[in-house]
């Protein structure tokens, strides 16, 4: 019972460097959503899925790329990395339906850019 | 826009004292609601959630909220509050599928 997997735990970049934050979930669930987490702000949605081949942009979109070719994965990309990316990132699922609906986090990766 | 308003950054109970978590939405719509705990270093736990229905909505660990549409509000509560429940709770409004929207947080203290 995986749930939502995020890989990796910690990573550390330096200024300029890409990379892609992995998530993966195992409950066939339609949803998927990634999220970032800064003291005071709470967590501020960067982009979102709603199915595969379907994504959009959240609050925080700029500086991140996501697609979505499968129902499992949903990676993160980031495309050149800034000190303002230093933050904690949480990935998360939902099923569609209104019974079904409530997203599950996955444990987060904390990225620190330097 | 949607966008949801926890009153307090900090609360502070005693052990066996009611906790009372405020929550005030925004919508147009009437919303999906949430509740999540993090402890410290781990992800988001779904405390509970409000889709349709009954307006009273109980939720894991002896936690409750009442949607009240009056009063846009989607407040927690729990009786007796025990030291386990230190934590930091955000309440969260879905305006539409795929998208959650966050308060800032309520990280709530208890003391002996």
């Amino acid at each position: 019972n995986a749930g939502v997997t995020q890989t990796p735990k910690f990573q550390v970049l330096k200024t300029g460097q890409s990379m892609t934050l992995q998530c993966a979930q195992d409950m066939n669930h339609e949803y998927m959503s990634w999220y970032r987490q800064d003291p005071g702000m709470g967590l501020r949605l960067i982009h979102y899925s709603v199915g595969a081949g379907i994504t959009d942009q959240g609050e925080v979109p700029n500086g991140y790329n996501v697609s979505r070719s499968t129902t499992e994965d949903f990676p993160l990309r980031l495309l050149s990395a800034a000190p303002s990316q230093t933050s904690v990132y949480f990935c998360a699922s939902s099923g569609a339906g209104t019974a079904n609906y409530g997203y599950t986090f996955g444990s987060g990766t904390r990225l620190t850019v330097v | 826009a949607q966008s949801v308003t926890q009153l307090g950054s900090h609360v502070s109970v005693s052990e066996g004292a009611l906790v009372l978590l405020r929550c005030n939405y925004s919508s147009s719509v009437p919303p999906y609601l949430f509740w999540y705990v993090q402890y410290p270093n781990q992800g988001l736990q779904l405390l509970l959630k409000y889709t349709t229905g009954a307006t009273l909505v109980k939720g894991i660990n002896g936690f409750e909220a009442e949607f009240k549409k009056s009063e846009t509000s989607f407040h927690l509560t729990k009786p007796s509050a025990h030291m386990s429940d230190a934590a930091e709770y955000f309440c969260a409004v879905s305006p539409q599928g795929g998208k959650l929207i966050f308060g800032q947080g309520t990280e709530l203290s208890v003391k002996p």
